[in-house]
């Protein structure tokens, strides 16, 4: 696609909820990461994707968070029994290659948990 | 690890005047810094980079920004800004040896007046 795609691009769930929030990348990005910004506070990292393995997975704030990545594309952030505190915006970036080359950013999903 | 701090977190600026926003980093290793803007209701797009070579970078719409090695800063200005200007600017830094997770400050809220 033309830019990164990241959907729904607004979700509100109640507390106790499972909620997945997608990330479709660049065409032919093979990295991909996700960052969480909360109010007030720059982004944070929570994970990096190279093809579909998980090289550094050290940013998921806890063992409710998982992500997987498909194909080398599609990429899928799973937040379990979601907590109030997990109200924020999820970005997804993806580049071509890890290193030098840039990273190009989704809109991001707002999740507001209730 | 690095960590970012941008100084001021909100910016009101007339049109047409100059506007400085203020980041300093704290990094062990060497790094490369980075400026993202993000408009309203927009993703994440790099404004400028520092990889090596001048201190000083530039963008295509008049914003430049000065590493300094010594005082560990890399502030970005405009000698005039425009309405369209206003925007969220984020300083990041990644270092050289993980090159790809991105450390953000948490952000400059830029709000041009005409």
């Amino acid at each position: 696609g033309a830019g990164v795609s990241q959907s729904p691009s607004n979700k509100v769930t109640e507390k106790g909820k499972d909620v997945e929030l997608r990330c479709d990348p660049i065409s032919g990005h093979t990295a991909l990461y996700w960052y969480r910004q909360s109010l007030g506070q720059g982004l944070e990292f929570l994970i990096y994707f190279q093809g579909n393995s998980a090289p550094d997975k050290s940013g998921l704030p806890s063992d409710r968070f998982s992500a997987e990545r498909t194909g080398g594309s599609v990429s899928t952030l799973t937040i379990q029994r979601t907590q109030q505190e997990d109200s924020a915006v999820y970005l997804c970036a993806s580049s071509l290659i890890r290193g030098n080359t840039e990273a190009f950013f989704g809109q991001g999903t707002r999740l507001t948990v209730v | 690890a690095q960590s970012v701090t941008q100084l001021d977190s909100q910016v009101p600026v007339f049109e047409e005047a100059p506007v400085e926003l203020r980041c300093n980093y704290s990094s062990s290793v060497s790094v490369y810094l980075f400026w993202y803007v993000q408009y309203p209701n927009q993703g994440l797009q790099l404004l400028l980079k520092y990889l090596s070579g001048s201190t000083l970078v530039k963008s295509i719409n008049g914003f430049e920004a000065e590493f300094n090695k010594s005082q560990t800063s890399f502030h970005l200005r405009k000698p005039s800004v425009h309405i369209s200007d206003t925007a969220e600017y984020f300083c990041a830094v990644r270092s050289l040896s993980n090159d790809y997770k991105l450390s953000f400050g948490a952000g400059t809220t830029v709000t041009v007046r005409a």
